[in-house]
């Protein structure tokens, strides 16, 4: 079964970039029709979906954030990305990665723990 | 964008009781709608996928299903272990979107 874990910096300075990694392990079918996701939640708050990148290359994102992020996947490597531009406090949450296959099934699907993310000065 | 309604907010429930939670979306999403639990400080994790199917190793006291664009979210005899939040979340339309989370207490 699938394993996701997301790496990166803890600590962001508003106006700077964030970027995050999800290294896909333990699966060797990672070339199929899935969609690698991208989740977030701030402290106390909901989970708010980011986008993801389908399997094809195309990317589809939260019409909130579509002017600052950017995910990508190199799967030849075993891992997606994040990047967000010119956060501010705003941005700071528990950042999630997630893979789920264009036909739903329970093996298809799988969450990384999280990373939290602070951006402050 | 589809607007999940998701409700109640919270609920305050005893080990044993049955308890329902409810999510509305906007305008139809077929079957394409999961249900999460997320414990304090833990990732979340899939309970059921399209409306009704039991994500691998979930008890079978938890279930769901549909009525139009209504999705309920069922735990048939609440345990310890399920005192958290839930979240449902539709993939029929982009953006993807979550309900807004119910606390059961």
């Amino acid at each position: 079964q699938v394993q996701l874990q997301e790496s990166g910096p803890g600590l962001v300075k508003p106006s700077e970039t964030l970027s995050l990694t999800c290294t896909v392990s333990g699966d060797s079918a990672i070339f199929g029709t899935y969609y690698w996701s991208w989740i977030r939640q701030p402290p106390g708050k909901g989970l708010e979906w980011i986008g993801y990148m389908y399997y094809d290359g195309s990317t589809k994102y939260n019409p909130s954030l579509k002017s600052r992020v950017t995910i990508s996947v190199n799967m030849s490597k075993k891992y997606f990305s994040l990047r967000l531009t010119s956060v501010t406090a705003a941005d700071t949450a528990v950042y999630y990665c997630a893979r789920d296959g264009f036909f739903d099934s329970s093996v298809t699907h799988s969450w990384g723990q999280g990373t939290l993310v602070t951006v402050s000065s | 964008d589809i607007q999940m309604t998701q409700s109640p907010s919270s609920l305050s429930a005893s080990v044993g009781d049955r308890v329902t939670i409810t999510c509305r979306a906007s305008q139809g999403i077929r079957n394409d709608l999961s249900w999460y639990q997320q414990r304090p400080g833990k990732a979340p994790q899939r309970l059921i996928y399209a409306a009704s199917s039991l994500q691998s190793g979930v008890p079978s006291r938890f279930s769901g299903s549909r009525s139009g664009t209504d999705f309920t979210l069922t735990i048939s005899s609440l345990q310890p272990e399920d005192f958290a939040t839930y979240y449902c979340l539709q993939r029929n339309s982009d953006p993807w979107t979550f309900g807004q989370g119910t606390k059961v207490e």
